[in-house]
């Protein structure tokens, strides 16, 4: 079965670093997003891409953060100057299409540790 | 605004018996909703969605959700609980009628089933 991958599922930076996490989406699909998991808190929904552009962002979402398709398979978020307050599990998923009824699928998350 | 509420932070049961895990939720217009799951320092994986139609819906694993338009609820149900059905359990809500397709997650249910 297809499935959204990503990496690395660990990493630890120290405060100020930049860091780009990655991640595959399935295939066909035409949207992707980034969600992330503070440790003991709720899914919070970060950014949605479709068609090479941010097609929505929540107000977590700020300059620090930046999505890309650098290629017909990769979709990446980069952390520009990483806070403490980073710290979580950021989950990369996709959709097949543009209706909202769509499942939107997660990839098993990259858990970011910033000391 | 989309919002869900998941009232139980932890449900515990024993092997055998019947599981429910509440979900209500709170949109403008209509409800796209649905039920993920996440086990032990893994992803979320989904589970089941009410679109349209039945308003009981069957999804993975034996589960299945009620969706009920008047009480605004999607509680999710299944009639035997496994020890391997202990995990994280989210619901989340979608609004038809919003624009974007970001799902809005609830605070999640812990679900402990006994032996």
């Amino acid at each position: 079965e297809p499935e959204v991958t990503q990496t690395p599922s660990h990493q630890v930076t120290q405060m100020g670093q930049e860091v780009i996490l990655r991640c595959v989406p399935i295939s066909n699909h035409l949207y992707f997003y980034w969600y992330r998991q503070i440790l003991g808190q709720k899914v919070e929904f970060l950014v949605s891409f479709y068609n090479n552009e941010i097609s929505e962002k929540s107000e977590i979402f700020d300059d620090q953060f930046s999505v890309e398709r650098p290629d017909g398979s990769n979709f990446t978020l980069k952390i520009r100057s990483t806070k403490l307050e980073d710290s979580a599990m950021y989950f990369c998923a996709s959709s097949p299409g543009q209706g909202s009824g769509n499942t939107i699928y997660f990839g098993e998350g990259s858990w970011l540790t910033v000391v | 605004a989309q919002s869900v509420a998941q009232p139980e932070d932890q449900v515990n049961v024993a092997e055998g018996n019947p599981l429910t895990v509440k979900c209500t939720y709170s949109v403008s217009g209509n409800p796209y909703l649905f039920w993920y799951v996440q086990y032990p320092n893994r992803g979320l994986q989904f589970l089941l969605k009410y679109i349209t139609g039945d308003n009981l819906v069957k999804g993975s694993y034996g589960f299945e959700a009620e969706f009920n338009k008047s009480q605004t609820s999607f509680h999710l149900k299944k009639p035997s609980a496994l020890v391997s059905d202990s995990a994280l359990y989210f619901c989340a809500v979608r609004d038809i009628e919003a624009a974007g397709n970001k799902l809005t997650f609830g605070g999640g249910t812990r679900v402990l089933v006994k032996p």
